[in-house]
């Protein structure tokens, strides 16, 4: 199946500082998610992003398709950013999301 | 909104139970999953269904059943429950809807802890 690879695995940001995380899939896709997990578990989607840019307030990613990554960007972090976030990507004719590892992103005060 | 709600946060149960996880969406959509998220693995696709009465085996179906007998409502069963199926499972749905993708609503979680 396709094979999902998220970096870096953990980070540690102080608040206000910005930061990005990486999502590398093994194969052409044509579903792309990015979802937060809060700390106590629910899991929120951020971003369909198949291909291309988009943003949504102090986050944005964008995906390039050809060369099979996306990146999720984080601006002016704050405290309530903390959580894993999880990259999940659909190959074609495949119906099912396979889920990155996710990055564990703390944001100190 | 669509909710997607988990009939129990928190369960203990002991080896060799029969368990049952439910799960009700309200926004009539046809995708409903079963996912268990371990520590250091990520999301892991245990079953998942398309239509009422459909099921599909995902990456980790071992030890596990489903089943659905309304659109809604998609329940997981573990026949007998062991340890090694402590873990946090996770009740998604989704309809295909404009652009064609699954595009997840996930539920709070069920915490699992077999003894």
């Amino acid at each position: 199946g396709i094979q999902v690879e998220q970096s870096p695995p953990d980070l540690i940001l102080q608040e206000g500082a910005n930061s990005t995380l990486r999502c590398n899939f093994s194969d052409s896709v044509n579903n792309l998610q990015w979802f937060h997990q809060n700390p106590w578990g629910q899991l929120i989607n951020l971003f369909y992003i198949p291909s291309g840019t988009k943003q949504n307030g102090r986050l944005s990613a964008t995906t390039v398709a050809t060369e099979r990554y996306s990146l999720l960007y984080i601006s002016s972090s704050q405290t309530t950013d903390s959580g894993v976030y999880f990259c999940a990507v659909e190959g074609y004719g495949n119906n099912r999301l396979a889920f990155g590892k996710g990055n564990q992103v703390v944001v100190i005060p | 909104d669509v909710k997607v709600t988990q009939s129990s946060r928190y369960l203990v149960k002991r080896t060799g139970e029969k368990v049952f996880l439910e799960c009700v969406q309200d926004m009539d959509h046809e995708n409903m999953f079963w996912y268990r998220q371990d520590p250091g693995l990520g999301l892991r696709l245990i079953y998942f269904s398309y239509d009422v009465k459909m099921k599909e085996k995902g990456d980790i179906p071992e030890g596990y059943s489903v089943s659905r007998e309304k659109k809604e409502r998609f329940s997981l069963i573990l026949e007998s429950a062991s340890t090694n199926q402590t873990s946090m499972y996770l009740c998604a749905s989704s309809s295909p809807g404009f652009s064609g993708a699954n595009v997840l609503t996930f539920g709070a979680g069920s915490r699992l802890t077999v003894l």
